[in-house]
């Protein structure tokens, strides 16, 4: 079965330190979604790539947060500084969209992220 | 108002009980829709589309109303193992967004 995989699964780090979370989607799927997931706020949407282009970040705080795609098997999620508010559990998914649609979306293990 | 809402529960049922969760979402040009389970501390998976038919996957149906806007998932003859959050997933067409949009979720905890 293809799945996307995530790195690292946890990690723990103190507050203003750099924290990468790193993606590989399942081959074959044209957008890559970043997700967090807090119990107070839910899944919510951070950036999307299509294609590996960026399409929509406005669910991320740009101050400190950043999204890349450097290749269609690596999709990264860095803050720099991190704070202790972005303790949550970063979910990659993938998946096919086109025009008018989008297809179901597969996740990654997620990283959880505690900042203290 | 949230875009897509769910009642939280949790829904505490017996084994063998029906149990019903429904969703509503705000935009009417929606297309596509989801149901996801999340066990605690795992990845959601997908549990199936919804069709505007309805469809069927064993114990699972699920509805879509698009007057109401709203979707539902029904379960049949609950088994201990269906406990867990359900995330209903909405496509918001029209906004520009080609992504899901998740609700927040509703436990159900099937006991014995």
């Amino acid at each position: 079965d293809a799945r996307v995989t995530q790195t690292p699964r946890h990690k723990v780090t103190e507050m203003g330190q750099e924290v990468t979370m790193r993606c590989q989607p399942i081959l074959g799927h044209n957008t890559v979604f970043w997700y967090r997931q807090t119990m107070m706020q839910g899944l919510e949407l951070l950036a999307y790539f299509r294609n590996r282009a960026p399409l929509d970040d406005s669910g991320m705080p740009k101050d400190r947060f950043s999204a890349e795609m450097p290749d269609a098997t690596l999709a990264t999620l860095k803050i720099q500084p991190s704070e202790p508010r972005d303790s949550a559990v970063y979910f990659c998914a993938s998946g096919l969209v086109t025009t008018g649609d989008v297809s179901p979306l597969h996740f990654g293990n997620g990283t959880r992220l505690t900042v203290t | 108002r949230k875009e897509v809402e769910q009642d939280p529960g949790p829904f505490n049922v017996p084994e063998g009980a029906t149990v019903a969760f429904n969703c509503t979402y705000s935009n009417s040009a929606s297309q596509s829709f989801f149901w996801y389970r999340q066990d605690c501390r795992k990845e959601p998976k997908l549990l199936m589309s919804v069709y505007s038919s309805g469809n069927e996957d064993g114990r699972f149906t699920a509805q879509l109303n698009r007057a109401s806007q709203y979707i539902s998932l029904l379960i049949r003859d609950s088994k201990l193992s269906d406990s867990a959050t359900y995330l209903c997933a909405v496509n918001m067409a029209g906004t520009g967004r080609r992504a899901l949009t998740f609700g927040s979720g509703t436990r159900l905890q099937v006991q014995p």
